[in-house]
C-alpha cells in the first residue's frame, strides 16, 4: 500500500530534551514536507526537500532540523524542544511540482 | 501572513442539500489550488485540484470553481452526505510549486 508513514503517533516530552520524529514513504517521491497544524492557523510549511541532500526552509523553521540522505527519509529533529512547539506534525510527499500532497496520519508531540 | 484564507471556521448543512465551502488567497502569483479533506486522527487526503487556466473543474459530487479576479475559490459538494462530515482545508501553490500555503480549514457537518 502506498502511504506516507510517521512515528510516533503521540509524544510527550520536556523541554530540551532532543527529540526526532520519523518519516517514511514507499511510493519513490522526489518532494518532502513537514507541516505543523495549530488551531486557527491551519498547515504551517516548516521544512521541505526537493531530493536526496537538497532542503529549504519553509514558513515556520525555527527550532527544526531535517536531513534527506535517502529518498524514502525525511526526519524532523527537534534538538531542544519548547513548549511553543506542541503542536500536530504532519509529513509528506508528492511525485512531482503537478500533484499535491500524500500526507502522513500525523504525530501529536507535547513538550512540557 | 496567512495568504490563504478560509474565512469560516465551520458549516452546517443537510443530508441532500449542497455544501459550499469558500477560500479567498492573496497571492496573485497562485496559480495551482487544491482541496484536502482531514478526517480526525488521520492526516490530510487529497479531494480536487485546479489550475488557474481553468475556472471549473469536476470530479463526481466535488466541483471547484475557481475566480481569479476576485481571488476566490469555491468547493461545492452536491448532495452532501453524512461521511462529508471533515475539516476542510484550501491549498495554493505557485509556478515553481516548491511551497504549498493552506487556510486555516472549515470543519463541515453534515446532518442527517
Amino acid at each position: 500500500e502506498a502511504q506516507v508513514t510517521q512515528n510516533p503517533r503521540y509524544l510527550i516530552t520536556v523541554t530540551g530534551k532532543k527529540l526526532t520524529v520519523t518519516c517514511s514513504q514507499n511510493m519513490n517521491h522526489e518532494y518532502m514536507s513537514w507541516y505543523r497544524q495549530d488551531p486557527g492557523l491551519g498547515l504551517r510549511q516548516i521544512y521541505y526537500s526537493m531530493n536526496v541532500e537538497v532542503t529549504d526552509k519553509g514558513d515556520v523553521p525555527e527550532g527544526y532540523k531535517v536531513s534527506r540522505k535517502e529518498k524514502r527519509n525525511f526526519p524532523l529533529i527537534l534538538e531542544s524542544p519548547s513548549p511553543n512547539q506542541t503542536s500536530l506534525y504532519f509529513c509528506a510527499s508528492r511525485a512531482n511540482l503537478d500533484y499535491g500532497y500524500t500526507f502522513g496520519s500525523g504525530t501529536r508531540l507535547t513538550v512540557v | 501572513d496567512q495568504q490563504v484564507k478560509q474565512n469560516s471556521p465551520s458549516l452546517s448543512v443537510q443530508e441532500g442539500r449542497i455544501s459550499i465551502l469558500n477560500c479567498d488567497y492573496t497571492n496573485s502569483m497562485f496559480d495551482y489550488f487544491l482541496w484536502y479533506k482531514k478526517y480526525p486522527a488521520e492526516g490530510p487526503t487529497f479531494l480536487i485540484s485546479i489550475s488557474s487556466i481553468k475556472d471549473k473543474n469536476e470530479d463526481g459530487r466535488f466541483t471547484v470553481f475557481l475566480n481569479k479576479s476576485a481571488k476566490h475559490l469555491s468547493l461545492h459538494i452536491v448532495p452532501s452526505q453524512p461521511g462529508d462530515s471533515a475539516v476542510y482545508f484550501c491549498a495554493a501553490s505557485a509556478w515553481s510549486r516548491r511551497d504549498m500555503r493552506f487556510g486555516a480549514g472549515t470543519r463541515l457537518t453534515v446532518k442527517p
